[in-house]
């Protein structure tokens, strides 16, 4: 089953704000995480990776925060733009290249 | 080239009809996957092939019938379907399926944009 959930199903922000985007999991194992965008009418694109042994890694404009303690996920935009209206999933490796994807947040940028 | 085909983009069946969705990467990837995906939710793992033998499979329904005929191709063949099967089919796949921690960024998948099927 789904080891992966996200706290707001929809998100709103105004274009050049920052967003955050959520996500809890619940299996303790799990080692890599990886959050994807997906689209209208396209399939799901990687955006950035995070191992368990890391708290935080940065990417253009993204950052994910990891805290295990927890087990809380984030995704962090900076400067949100049209384009990065979409749904976003985190999803996690439960074993081998098997990997369960979280609720999903539907993100939209107000102009 | 990071790109995963998939054909076709849309398909209409109906519940007697036998069909086939088609895959194709020219990454070397070696590990291939389907997912299934309703409107509005997370796609579903439905199979993984693993250099071209099936790994994994999510206890799906015989209707669907997956097959791997080299590294660089994926079928899923559809017979007898229901109206519930209805969704988005996605096919993705990641260059090894390491598991070891040195190896993890093998496992990110690339998807392709999917089949949109209807079951009438």
């Amino acid at each position: 089953g789904e080891s992966v959930g996200l706290h707001l199903p929809t998100l709103s922000v105004q274009e050049g704000d920052n967003s955050i985007i959520n996500c809890a999991y619940s299996n303790s194992a799990s080692d890599y995480f990886i959050w994807y965008k997906q689209e209208s009418g396209k399939g799901p694109q990687f955006i950035i990776d995070i191992r368990s042994n890391m708290d935080k890694r940065q990417g253009q404009r993204v950052t994910v925060l990891l805290n295990k303690t927890v087990k809380h996920l984030s995704l962090q935009i900076a400067a949100t733009q049209p384009g990065d209206s979409a749904v976003y999933f985190c999803a996690d490796r439960v074993t081998g290249n098997q990997f369960y994807f979280g609720t999903g947040t539907s993100l939209t940028v107000i102009p | 080239d990071t790109e995963v085909t998939q054909t076709p983009k849309h398909l209409v069946m109906g519940m007697t009809n036998k069909k086939s969705l088609k895959c194709e990467q020219h990454m070397g990837h070696r590990a291939m996957y389907w997912y299934k995906q309703k409107a509005k939710k997370p796609p579903e793992l439905m199979f993984v092939y693993s250099y071209e033998k099936l790994s994994i499979n999510e206890s799906v329904p015989s209707r669907f019938s997956p097959e791997c005929p080299n590294s660089s191709l994926l079928n899923l063949h559809l017979h007898a379907l229901q109206p519930e099967d209805s969704a988005l089919y996605l096919c993705a796949s990641s260059q090894d399926s390491g598991g070891r921690e040195r190896g993890l960024a093998k496992n990110i998948q690339y998807f392709g944009a999917g089949t949109r099927l209807s079951v009438l």
